[in-house]
Formats: C-alpha cells, sequence, structure tokens
C-alpha cells in the first residue's frame, strides 16, 4: 500500500462545473496536508494547506480533512480551462518533509 | 525575485560524469529540501537541512549523491558517476520553521 494514494485520472470536467479530487493516506500520525498543482514541465505550486478536520475554503478552493477516515479531498468551483493541470496531495509526518501522491491530472474542457 | 531559484534548470550529461546543482531558499527560509521527481510520479523526499544541518537523508539517497549547506544559505546537490536513472526533475523547496514548503523550478537533469 502506498503512504499516500491518488486516482491518476484524467478527471475530464466541463468548464464551470466543480471539480473533486480525493487522496488518502495511511499513516495515522500524518499531522499536516497539502494540495499543489502542477502545471506540465513546471513545479509544485501550493495551493491549499490544511491541518485540521472539517473544511477551508480560499476563493475557488475548498480543502477537505477527515483524519479518522485518513482522507482529504480538494474542491474546485467553477472550474476554468486554466485549472488543468496535475494535482498533487502531500502529507507530512512528524517531521516535516513531504510524501506526495503520484498526482491526479485535471482536464477542464470549454 | 524572491522565490527558490534553482541552477542550472536544464543539465545534460553522459553517463559516468559528476554533476553539481546549486538552490538559493527564500531568502528568511531556515528549512530546505530536495526532491527528484520522474515521470508520472510525484516528488520523492531526498534530504533536508535547517540552517547548516543536514537533518534526515532518505534511504534513496545512495552514496554517490552529497548534499551541502555549509553556511545555512544556498545548498549544493552532488551527483557523481551520474547513470541513466539519475535522469529526473531535481527540485528543491524551502519554508520557515515547520511551515508550508514553497518549491523552486527544478533542475531538469538529463544521463545519457
Amino acid at each position: 500500500q502506498k503512504e499516500v494514494e491518488q486516482n491518476s485520472g484524467p478527471l475530464s470536467v466541463p468548464e464551470g462545473a466543480i471539480a473533486s479530487l480525493n487522496c488518502t493516506y495511511s499513516d495515522r500520525g500524518s499531522q499536516s496536508f497539502f494540495w499543489y498543482r502542477q502545471y506540465s514541465g513546471k513545479s509544485p505550486e501550493l495551493i491549499m494547506s490544511i491541518y485540521s478536520n472539517g473544511d477551508k475554503e480560499d476563493g475557488r478552493f475548498t480543502a477537505q480533512l477527515n483524519k479518522a477516515s485518513q482522507y482529504v479531498s480538494l474542491l474546485i468551483r467553477d472550474s476554468q480551462p486554466s485549472d488543468s493541470a496535475t494535482y498533487l496531495c502531500a502529507v507530512a509526518h512528524n517531521t516535516d518533509k513531504l510524501i506526495f501522491g503520484t498526482g491526479t491530472r485535471l482536464q477542464v474542457f470549454p | 525575485d524572491t522565490g527558490v531559484s534553482q541552477n542550472p534548470r536544464h543539465k545534460i550529461t553522459k553517463r559516468g560524469q559528476n554533476v553539481t546543482f546549486r538552490c538559493d531558499p527564500i531568502s528568511e527560509h531556515n528549512r530546505l529540501y530536495w526532491y527528484r521527481q520522474t515521470l508520472g510520479q510525484g516528488p520523492e523526499f531526498l534530504t533536508y537541512f535547517q540552517n547548516e544541518a543536514q537533518l534526515e537523508k532518505s534511504r534513496l539517497l545512495s552514496d554517490r549523491f552529497s548534499a551541502e549547506r555549509p553556511k545555512g544559505s544556498f545548498s549544493t546537490l552532488e551527483i557523481q558517476r551520474t547513470e541513466q536513472g539519475d535522469s529526473a526533475m531535481y527540485l528543491c523547496a524551502s519554508s520557515l520553521e515547520e511551515r508550508v514548503q514553497f518549491f523552486g523550478p527544478g533542475t531538469r537533469l538529463t544521463v545519457l
């Protein structure tokens, strides 16, 4: 079992729709959770961080964390073609090295 | 530009050669991380520094790899006797204490 698992996709959604990206992790001791966006050939760019159970909203993005289920998700409202990218879920343990999933490729079509 | 910078951006080398990459973190950040990313995978942790101290190294980091951060500012990652399997994007990130990590643009290494 991988430490951080994501569906590789692609996840295809129409422009204006809600995109829902999911991530599960295996280490119950994980303390910090991050979503990064990565365009092809570029480096990861931080979208959201979340540390406690519940929802955290920032503009069109909402991160959701459920530590009991070891599950973290990212919702993107009003999806735009410019949101088309790979979304990486990352988890930090007691040290703060990040463990990444393989990423979910999102395609937003006009 | 006050973000993380990395040089060179691209490096092509022949198998068996040594290569060195440099990372300059965001100026007030005391933690610096190195990751490696291959196509279709997420970044994999290699090592990290708090100030000049190297606090953790991944088991992925063979003895051909060495990293330094001599004055607690910039860092170098050296790969000796490169192999084709070393071809990857090498990413540097920095953070202030235990806060979020910001990534540089990466160095893409191709070993022929």
